[in-house]
């Protein structure tokens, strides 16, 4: 069975600091792994990652892939209020069908003033 | 270009009830994904769907129904809605890219 984890669940810190997000995963033909950032309403795109593609950065933001270690984190630097959100990490792999894509529970990051 | 819609966006049911929600897609996108979102379960997905056509079970499928008669609309229907099911719902579709676009969600209250 194809499975998601996200570590820590929760996260609270101060404006400035630096975060790391994990997402661990158990799929069958990993496919691709996607980050998506959620305030209020639906989830927004941040990162995919792939295996010709296992490194993504985005000003503050920035996602690496280990393929060995079937593992992926979410960087943010000089964090700021408005970076808190619920970030959330999916899969999609084969396993039994094309395009199952699959999420894990999310990690809850709220940052202080 | 609407993107990923959603109706209705809030409904309330009573046990019992059936209802059906709508997701309608506008950017020719294959795959099509009905996930529900609880408090601390991050996003489980009911059903998808690869191509008009066809529909594939996910994670949590028991007591919902799917259907993908036209490739730009995915529907999600409850046949007899319980207390359980009270959730918020999103629809979602899968570019080739790889992003995953999403509706606004849908609420639904089931008393």
């Amino acid at each position: 069975e194809d499975k998601v984890v996200q570590s820590p669940l929760s996260l609270v810190v101060h404006e400035g600091d630096t975060v790391t997000l994990n997402c661990s995963y158990e799929v069958t033909n990993f496919r691709s792994l996607l980050w998506y950032k959620q305030e209020k309403k639906a989830p927004t795109f941040l990162f995919m990652l792939t295996s010709s593609g296992i490194e993504k950065k985005s000003g503050r933001l920035s996602s690496i892939l280990d393929k060995k270690e079937l593992s992926s984190i979410l960087n943010i630097t000089a964090t700021q209020t408005g970076d808190s959100a619920i970030y959330l990490c999916a899969v999609e792999g084969y396993g039994g069908s094309q395009g199952n894509l699959i999420f894990g529970k999310g990690t809850k990051l709220s940052v202080k003033p | 270009n609407a993107g990923v819609t959603q109706t209705p966006k809030f409904r309330v049911l009573k046990t019992g009830q059936s209802m059906t929600l709508l997701c309608a897609q506008d950017m020719n996108h294959e795959y099509m994904y009905w996930y529900r979102q609880d408090p601390g379960m991050g996003l489980r997905l009911i059903h998808y769907s690869v191509g008009e056509g066809t529909t594939a079970k996910g994670e949590v499928p028991d007591g919902y129904n799917v259907s993908r008669l036209k490739k730009q609309n995915f529907l999600l229907g409850l046949e007899s809605a319980a207390p359980s099911q009270t959730s918020v719902y999103f629809c979602a579709s899968l570019a080739i890219t790889g992003e995953l676009f999403f509706g606004e969600g849908s609420r639904l209250t089931v008393l």
